[in-house]
């Protein structure tokens, strides 16, 4: 019973590359968040989805690219890595629009920096 | 309107006591309200959640207590215990337009023994 899972753990890009963050859940979930957490600013959504081949802009999308081709994958590119892109990315799904008493599953994260 | 705000920062609380968490929100449409738990290096998880129906929600040594004219809401830990040493977020979500939940900033809890 994996749940949600983020790959890489941890990674450092130079400024200008590209990489992309992978995220598996096994729960059949529909919908599916992409969140940034910054020191102090709580978690912000990218991008977010609410079933395969339909994704949607969150709060801070600039600089991010997603793709929802099956219910298990939700990908987040990078094109084209800043400073200010350093953080920790969370990926999560849910059955039911965060709505549901199931709440979020979280995966584990992934701490990128950017230099 | 979607911001969720939440207070204090950092909490230190001796084991027994009392841990009290404060969020305030705009957007009236909001209408779930869940607490999140996170533990350092771990994503968070779902802790407690209410909707507006009610006033108070009880689990176990958790409850939250929702005020829906002021548009706040808290959550207390009763006999705060040094495994509950973590970051709390507040959050909030409504049932149209972006589907998501809008997290607090987080407050970060030390219980001491």
């Amino acid at each position: 019973n994996a749940g949600v899972t983020q790959t890489p753990k941890f990674r450092i890009l130079k400024i200008g590359q590209s990489m992309t963050l992978q995220c598996t859940q096994d729960m059949n979930h529909n919908y599916m968040y992409w969140y940034r957490q910054d020191p102090g600013m709580g978690l912000k959504l990218i991008y977010y989805s609410v079933g395969a081949g339909i994704t949607d802009k969150g709060e801070v999308p600039n600089g991010y690219n997603v793709s929802r081709s099956t219910t298990e994958d939700f990908p987040l590119r990078l094109e084209l890595a800043a400073p200010s892109q350093t953080s920790v990315y969370f990926c999560a799904s849910s059955y039911r629009a965060a709505r549901s008493d199931y709440g979020y599953t979280f995966g584990s994260g992934t701490r990128l920096t950017v230099v | 309107q979607q911001q969720v705000k939440q207070s204090p920062q950092s909490l230190i609380v001796q084991k027994g006591g009392i841990s009290i968490i404060n969020c305030a929100y705009e957007n009236t449409a909001f209408d779930y309200f869940p607490w999140y738990q996170q533990f350092p290096g771990k994503g968070p998880a779902l802790l407690i959640a209410i909707r507006p129906d009610v006033s108070e929600k009880k689990e176990g040594r958790f409850t939250i207590s929702f005020n829906k004219s002021a548009k706040q809401f808290s959550l207390h830990i009763m006999d705060s215990q040094p495994g509950d040493s973590a970051t709390y977020f507040c959050a909030a979500s409504m049932d149209t337009g972006r589907r998501a939940l809008t997290f607090g900033s987080g407050t970060r809890l030390q219980v001491q023994p």
